[in-house]
């Protein structure tokens, strides 16, 4: 079945670490996307891709970084200089012209 | 500034009541509007909504676009324990494949 995987589903780093969320999609999909969702502040953007090679910034990619070498792949460091990274994020995905996203099921970071 | 927001926050209801959730919008060149469930992971699609006062129904889940007055409303009649989740309004932008999501509205539907 056709879908997106993101891996682990939650993970746990000592503060000043990088770590890296995979997100593996099977759909075809040109259009990868991240999302950042924190209680009460809805899904934000951090970065997004619309071709293999190529991603542009969000609202808030301030210490996270991306890379988009295959189409079904698109993973997401998020960085020590990302000053509040625990949160729960989203990978998802779309065809050119959407007609909505395809989700992963998430990936939930604590940072301790 | 591109915004959406979504009223209530947060509603409480009992089982079979009626709510309406609620999502305006400002964002430049409007394309669409999309309404999604998430329950306890990844948010679930519903609807997306590109003509003004067309009804999008799907069961008991219903919604429509305002397009003059920036607006779109989520109905859900006869609601059930199942239907508690996080609704999320989002309203894609003109420039590329960006939706712009809302804060959410928290449903608990309490037997």
């Amino acid at each position: 079945d056709g879908g997106i995987t993101q891996s682990p589903k939650y993970l746990f780093r000592k503060e000043g670490q990088n770590v890296t969320l995979s997100c593996e999609q099977n759909l075809n999909h040109d259009a990868m996307y991240w999302y950042r969702q924190d209680p009460g502040q809805g899904l934000r953007l951090i970065y997004y891709s619309q071709i293999v090679n190529d991603f542009q910034k969000g609202d808030i990619a301030e210490g996270y970084s991306v890379s988009r070498e295959k189409k079904e792949s698109f993973p997401l460091t998020v960085t020590s200089a990302q000053k509040n990274p625990t949160a729960f994020y989203l990978c998802a995905s779309s065809i050119r012209e959407p007609r909505g996203y395809t989700f992963g099921s998430g990936t939930r970071l604590t940072v301790v | 500034e591109d915004k959406v927001v979504q009223s209530p926050l947060s509603l409480v209801v009992h089982e079979g009541d009626t709510v309406t959730l609620n999502c305006s919008y400002e964002v430049t060149n409007f394309r669409s509007l999309l309404w999604y469930k998430q329950e306890k992971k990844a948010p679930t699609f519903l609807f997306m909504l590109t003509s003004s006062g067309i009804e999008k129904k799907s069961g008991r889940l219903s919604s429509i676009l305002d397009k003059k007055e920036l607006f779109s409303i989520l109905n859900i009649t006869a609601t059930q324990t199942g239907d508690s989740a996080i609704y999320l309004c989002a309203s894609q932008l003109g420039r590329g494949n960006q939706f712009y999501f809302g804060t959410g509205t928290s449903l608990t539907v309490i037997p």
